[in-house]
């Protein structure tokens, strides 16, 4: 079962404008990421921000993460027509055998 | 080098042939894994690896055979599959062999088609 649950599942943009992307989780984390996947390719790690981390950026994104609300945002600023892809946020859900569960993703499309 | 590569990448089987999926790596990763994933559908994990051993099977059916035959490779074999079995087969890597605590290195994927 997912753990993750992304919010909005579609999102188009124009180019140059921001693109933010939410994931919402149910139970406690080690680890929230979030991978890229372009159409029909395998996946990009994008950004990892474990559970006592409240924001990390790389480049042109920037991840928060609230646990008090199990929730966390993935924002692209300035968004290129490259960016166009599925996003996933993937959790390590506290415990033994821990393992990466995916949510259902969502699908950006920046428009030239 | 930062690749896992995966081959074939795409593959047409019949439900009686017997294929195998092959992954590499060689950036020194100790975990390696297989998802599948279905159009418009997340990855779903079916095997984990950890220091060449199986540490996770998801409850996979038995007409997929995981092997590990050094901490650089994996393949997966595949026997008498059935048509719901076509979708794209990632492999993925991770340094430590901690799978949902570390970044994950997809490869490409495999296209499979089982008619």
């Amino acid at each position: 079962s997912q753990q993750g649950e992304e919010d909005p599942q579609a999102l188009s943009i124009q180019e140059g404008e921001n693109a933010t992307m939410n994931c919402s989780y149910k139970t406690s984390i080690n680890n929230l990421q979030w991978y890229r996947q372009n159409s029909g390719r395998g996946l990009v790690h994008l950004i990892l921000i474990r559970s006592n981390e409240r924001e990390k950026h790389s480049g042109r994104l920037r991840v928060t993460l609230d646990t008090s609300k199990k929730s966390s945002s993935l924002l692209i600023t300035a968004s290129r027509a490259a960016d166009t892809a599925s996003y996933f946020c993937a959790t390590d859900v506290s415990g033994a055998n821990s393992k990466l569960t995916f949510g259902k993703g969502i699908t950006l499309s920046v428009r030239p | 080098d930062t690749e896992v590569t995966q081959t074939p990448k795409h593959l047409v089987m019949g439900m009686t042939n017997k294929k195998s999926l092959k992954c590499e790596q060689h950036m020194g990763h100790r975990a390696m894994y297989w998802y599948k994933q279905k159009a418009k559908k997340p990855p779903e994990l079916m095997f984990v690896y950890s220091y060449e051993k199986l540490s996770i099977n998801e409850s996979v059916p038995s007409r997929f055979s995981p092997e590990c035959p050094n901490s650089s490779l994996l393949n997966l074999h595949l026997h008498a599959l059935q048509p719901e079995d076509s979708a794209l087969y990632l492999c993925a890597s991770s340094q430590e062999g901690w799978p949902g605590r570390e970044t994950q290195y997809f490869g490409p994927g495999t296209r499979l088609l089982v008619l």
